[in-house]
């Protein structure tokens, strides 16, 4: 099976700071990684596609990086609406794995 | 527009069964792998199946195989999973959500497993 390993768990950070989550991959697995926002008591929703490609409606400070292994979601400038739990998911290969979550709270 | 919604959730006592529904809209479901994944309270994701478009493919997380059985009726539009011998670690909210990619989600039906 293919692990996530995703750091921080959790980050403090400020209105307008950049902020960036990795993940990395036991194994490689090309460019099948997509990264999910999650606000409490609401479905995750996805940001991020093959690893890089926004998701429409998504807004452009959120990127995505990497390939094979290592995997960076990158919020340029944070916003009030962006503080939420944020997950990468592997589909390369079955079983799909999820990192274990960042918290992003306000500073 | 896509729509994803579960149901069938609900309290159950340690041993017992339940079955879920995911009913979908807004795009041939026929063509679709679909998937079902869950997030106990406080919890990180956990993906928990998946089956293919044809139901050709089938696979499961190593926690619920043997317990859980997902199936689908494509002239229905629905995805579904039986859960079998549930355990007080299967509390969790279960969403469905589309392809292999994992998107779009549903709002979740919440499972409690308790006595």
């Amino acid at each position: 099976d293919i692990q996530m390993t995703q750091s921080p768990s959790s980050l403090s950070a400020s209105v307008g700071d950049r902020v960036t989550i990795t993940c990395r991959a036991s194994q490689g697995i090309r460019n099948d990684l997509g990264w999910y926002q999650q606000k409490p008591g609401k479905a995750p929703k996805r940001l991020i596609y093959a690893a890089s490609s926004l998701q429409s409606g998504v807004p452009s400070r959120f990127s995505g990086s990497g390939s094979g292994t290592e995997f960076t979601l990158t919020i340029s400038s944070l916003q009030p609406e962006d503080f939420a739990t944020y997950y990468c998911l592997q589909h390369n290969s079955y079983p799909h794995t999820f990192g274990q979550g960042t918290k992003v709270e306000i500073k | 527009e896509v729509q994803l919604v579960e149901s069938g959730g609900g309290l159950v006592k340690p041993g017992g069964s339940l079955r879920l529904s995911c009913a979908a809209s807004g795009f041939t479901f026929s063509s679709y792998s679909m998937n079902w994944v869950r997030q106990a309270p406080g919890k990180g994701l956990e993906w928990v199946s998946s089956i293919s478009s044809s139901s050709s493919y089938i696979y499961y997380a190593d926690s619920v195989k043997g317990r859980f059985t997902i199936s689908r009726d494509n002239a229905k539009n629905s995805l579904y999973l039986q859960m079998n011998s549930l355990r007080a670690e299967d509390t969790a909210v279960y969403y469905c959500a589309r392809d292999v990619q994992v998107d779009p989600w549903g709002q979740g039906t919440l499972v409690t497993v308790s006595s």
